[in-house]
């Protein structure tokens, strides 16, 4: 059972919105660390998508956002494009673990 | 560009011990502003850290592997390795290299492929 709570799978049409969540707690997200947001194509490895909450690296398309608040965080993905069915993960550290901690994944699926 | 490359075995027999090693390329393993760590990923299941380490040898393990894991710097050859001792077939993963800046709040922002690691006699 991951530390970070995300629900197994979303589902959208294309063009649509979806989001997806990541719940916490208080010696994690609700501590202030940062959720940072991976995207895992399939047979790939995972790709940095969010960091520091909802900052986007060089490349990464602004269809794709990120929010924090108290205990959790979520990911936003707009006009959702075939390309963007994959798995998602969330990531923040744990203080009471001492250890970096990952959300379960969520699987994307464009109908 | 920064590379990772993971290499090692791809098969490990019950009880013996994983050795992986990661070779970093287009950057400097004696970087000050980054940890370097790797995480798994069992067959069809999410991502799980093993541990980091920085280059003078200061590491930082997960508790629920701290038991078997050992993590080593060789900053004369740029690689980072990964020994799991007493494995079972619960460490079936994909085994990732990545790096990190320095700050717990930071992500891991380059990767490698990862490499299949197969516990079975």
């Amino acid at each position: 059972q991951s530390v970070l709570t995300q629900p197994p799978s979303v589902s959208g049409a294309p063009g649509q919105r979806v989001t997806i969540s990541c719940t916490g707690s208080s010696s994690n997200i609700g501590s202030g660390y940062d959720v940072h947001w991976y995207q895992q194509l399939p047979g790939t490895a995972p790709k940095l998508l969010i960091y520091g909450n909802n900052n986007r690296p060089s490349g990464v398309p602004d269809r794709f956002s990120g929010s924090r608040s108290g205990t959790s965080a979520s990911l936003a993905i707009t006009g959702l494009q075939a390309e963007d069915e994959a798995d998602y993960y969330c990531q923040s550290y744990d203080n009471s673990l001492s250890a970096w901690v990952f959300g379960g994944g969520t699987k994307l699926t464009i109908l | 560009q920064l590379q990772l490359q993971e290499s090692g075995p791809g098969l490990v027999k019950p009880s013996e011990t994983l050795s992986l090693i990661c070779t970093v390329s287009g950057g400097s393993i004696s970087s000050s502003s980054h940890f370097w760590g790797w995480i798994r990923q069992p067959p069809g299941k999410g991502l799980e850290w093993i541990g980091s380490i920085f280059y003078s040898g200061s590491t930082s393990y997960n508790p629920s592997l701290k038991s078997r894991v050992t993590i080593s710097v060789d900053t004369s050859k740029n690689q980072f390795s990964l020994k799991l001792n007493s494995v079972t077939a619960a460490d079936t993963a994909v085994y990732y290299c990545a790096r990190q800046e320095v700050t717990v709040t930071k992500p891991f922002d380059y990767w490698g492929q990862g490499t299949v690691v197969t516990v079975s006699s």
